[in-house]
């Protein structure tokens, strides 16, 4: 089982609508978690932490499911701006990225 | 404030050649990262460093692949007699390693194609 799985998509989405991606992790103990950004042929970019609380910046929403072991991503309001890979990233140190969900938002 | 510096961004190198790719992280960081990301692949963790020593190279390949970070200087990814699946862009990532949960900041990665 990988460390961390994601569904690749990709996913196809109107402006406007809300999109929400999860991730699977395999490690119990991990602690740490992020959603970074990677544009086409570009290096990854953090988007956001993820807290045990769940936390929010602007229309981006970040939830950790522990008991289930899956971490969430979800995007209100989706702008053209937003198509990109998000990739769901686990670990302190030596990050273990997932292989990414691709989301292309259409006018 | 300069970000993380990669070099070249573009190699292209003949099978049996070597390839040589350089970071230099962003300033005040003495800890370095690299990932390579095969085409429509994640990235994936290879080796991490800190200023003349090697601190986890689990992700390493053992054969044909080394990495320093020497006290002066960018840090090299070294990949010697190079073969098609090598191709592949490098990424280097730098954090100030003062401990607990750390932003990794990347570079904008160096395309290896090996023909």
């Amino acid at each position: 089982r990988k460390e961390v799985e994601q569904d690749p998509g990709p996913f196809n989405v109107p402006e406007g609508a809300t999109v929400a991606f999860n991730c699977t992790y395999s490690n119990s103990a991990s602690q740490s978690f992020f959603w970074y950004r990677q544009d086409c042929r570009k290096e990854p970019k953090l988007l956001m932490s993820v807290y045990s609380s769940g936390n929010e910046d602007g229309r981006f929403t970040a939830q950790l499911n522990r008991a289930s072991q899956y971490i969430s991503l979800l995007i209100r309001d989706s702008k053209l701006s937003d198509s990109a890979t998000y990739l769901c990233v686990e670990g302190r140190r030596a990050l273990t990225f997932g292989s990414g969900t691709r989301l292309q938002v259409q006018p | 404030n300069a970000g993380v510096m990669q070099n070249p961004r573009h190699l292209v190198r003949r099978r049996g050649q070597e390839a040589r790719l350089r970071c230099s992280p962003m300033k005040g960081h003495s800890h370095v990262y690299w990932y390579r990301q095969l085409p429509e692949e994640g990235l994936k963790f290879m080796v991490y460093l800190q200023k003349e020593n090697i601190i986890d190279e689990s992700g390493m390949p053992k054969e044909r692949f080394s990495a320093e970070f020497p006290k002066e200087g960018p840090s090299i990814l070294r990949i010697q007699q190079v073969v098609r699946g090598d191709s592949a862009a490098y990424f280097c990532a730098s954090s100030p390693g003062t401990g607990g949960e750390e932003r990794l900041f990347f570079g904008p990665g160096t395309r290896l194609t090996v023909l």
